[in-house]
């Protein structure tokens, strides 16, 4: 089945400063990479996804890019705020089968002032 | 707007008690999940459901139950609870139209078995 490692396990960067979460997966058939974001008290949210025909995805202040070969993928965060603190997993699946999501172990993020 | 809601937020129960987690969406949801999420090892799934009355094992089901008598109600039962099931419980819950993709969590219940 598929194996998804996750890079940092906690992550602290000042705020305006960019953050970098990286993924890599063992199943070269995955085609879909949904990010997700837990804040505290709360259960994890979708925040972007990216599908295997595509190398990057942007949405304002996030992005993920993915490279197929070397079987990894990375959340980027821009000029981080503090409503960015949060726990982020990445995940990763093969859509043509009746497979399930794996997740990522997890990251925590903290934004300082 | 999506909502999963998850009957409690804490709970405290000993060793051996036989504990329901219940979990209720209002999306008209086929699929229907319960993961586990501990430190260090992310998110696990207990189990999953596709419709009602019909129940898959996911990766770590050992110790754990289900029942889905409804569409909307999705329970995870814990037949005889032990100290190594303390843990955040996290349900969801996600439409056909998008099969196993897109879930949508609540908010967790945090279980601490003593």
């Amino acid at each position: 089945g598929e194996n998804v490692e996750q890079h940092p396990s906690t992550l602290s960067v000042q705020e305006g400063d960019s953050a970098v979460i990286k993924c890599t997966y063992s199943d070269s058939a995955s085609n879909y990479f949904p990010w997700y974001k837990q804040e505290l008290g709360k259960g994890p949210q979708l925040i972007i996804d990216i599908r295997s025909n595509v190398g990057e995805k942007k949405d304002q202040r996030i992005a993920v890019t993915l490279n197929k070969t070397a079987k990894h993928f990375s959340l980027h965060i821009t000029e981080t705020q503090p409503e960015d603190s949060a726990v982020y997993f990445c995940a990763a699946i093969h859509t043509g089968t009746a497979s399930k999501l794996t997740f990522g172990t997890g990251t925590r993020l903290q934004v300082t002032l | 707007d999506v909502k999963v809601t998850q009957s409690s937020r804490y709970l405290v129960k000993r060793t051996g008690e036989k504990v329901f987690l219940e979990c209720v969406q209002d999306m008209d949801h086929e699929n229907m999940f319960w993961y586990r999420q501990d430190p260090g090892l992310g998110l696990r799934l207990i189990y999953f459901s596709y419709d009602v009355k019909m129940k898959e094992k996911g990766d770590i089901p050992e110790g754990y139950s289900v029942s889905r008598e409804k569409k909307e109600r999705f329970s995870l039962i814990l037949e005889s609870a032990s100290t190594n099931q303390t843990s955040m419980y996290l349900c969801a819950s996600s439409s056909w139209d998008s099969g196993l993709l897109f879930p949508y969590f609540g908010a967790g219940t945090r279980l601490s078995v003593l």
